[in-house]
């Protein structure tokens, strides 16, 4: 079974200013996917950014790049230039590929971007 | 592209009523995902189905809980009878096909209060 581990429940940055959030997982697969979803408190559940295990290169998306570190099981979110709209839960997952896409999720940070 | 539609957005009952979420996917998935979201146990996998056939129900917490897709275009999550400790957010996600260029795209979800 995989396992994903978020270790900062909470976090907050000023405007414009980067931030750099965590999430390390544990897996026996090769072949997978990771993947931050953002929840606003509108509850909406919210794609920000997908990894594919096989591609060396750190997937990027406009303001949201991934630092993904495959050996050490690790791939991290960050935000440049952070917006008051960035505010939310952040949660990262796993999917194990060719397994139905079935999404494996961490606990959640909690952002809070402060003007 | 009208996305996931839950309903209802939220629900009160009290302990022993039955309940009935429902869920429509994207037009076009084959895949659907009932997940639930609480505080203690954050973002749990209930069941999904693939081509309208449960795969894997494991998630499912007992008896009380069951999940029918009777057509590509509508799924039910039912509880019967309800207690205080289901009352969560239910979530429906549904994707296109199994493979990960295929991300779960979610519902804005059913908050569940049973008192």
């Amino acid at each position: 079974a995989q396992t994903v581990t978020q270790s900062q429940p909470e976090m907050s940055v000023q405007e414009a200013e980067t931030v750099t959030l965590s999430c390390t997982y544990d897996t026996s697969e090769s072949n997978y996917y990771l993947f931050w979803y953002k929840q606003p408190p509108s509850r909406q559940m919210i794609l920000v950014i997908r990894q594919e295990a096989y591609k060396q290169q750190n997937a990027t998306e406009n303001r949201f790049s991934v630092n993904f570190q495959k050996a050490a099981k690790s791939f991290s979110l960050k935000i440049s230039d952070s917006q008051l709209g960035d505010t939310a839960m952040y949660f990262c997952a796993f999917m194990k590929r060719n397994a139905g896409n079935m999404l494996t999720f961490g606990g959640g940070t909690r952002l809070m971007v402060k003007p | 592209d009208a996305g996931v539609i839950q309903s209802p957005r939220h629900e009160v009952t009290e302990m022993g009523q039955e309940v009935t979420l429902r869920c429509k996917p994207i037009s076009g998935h084959n895949s659907l995902f009932w997940y639930r979201q609480t505080m203690m146990r954050g973002l749990e996998l209930l069941i999904y189905f693939n081509n309208n056939v449960p795969i894997d129900d494991s998630g499912m917490p007992e008896d009380r809980f069951s999940a029918k897709m009777p057509n590509a275009s509508f799924s039910t999550l039912k509880i019967q009878p309800s207690e205080p400790r289901d009352s969560a957010v239910y979530f429906c996600a549904s994707s296109l096909g199994t493979g990960s260029n295929s991300p779960l795209h979610f519902g804005n979800g059913t908050r569940l209060t049973v008192t």
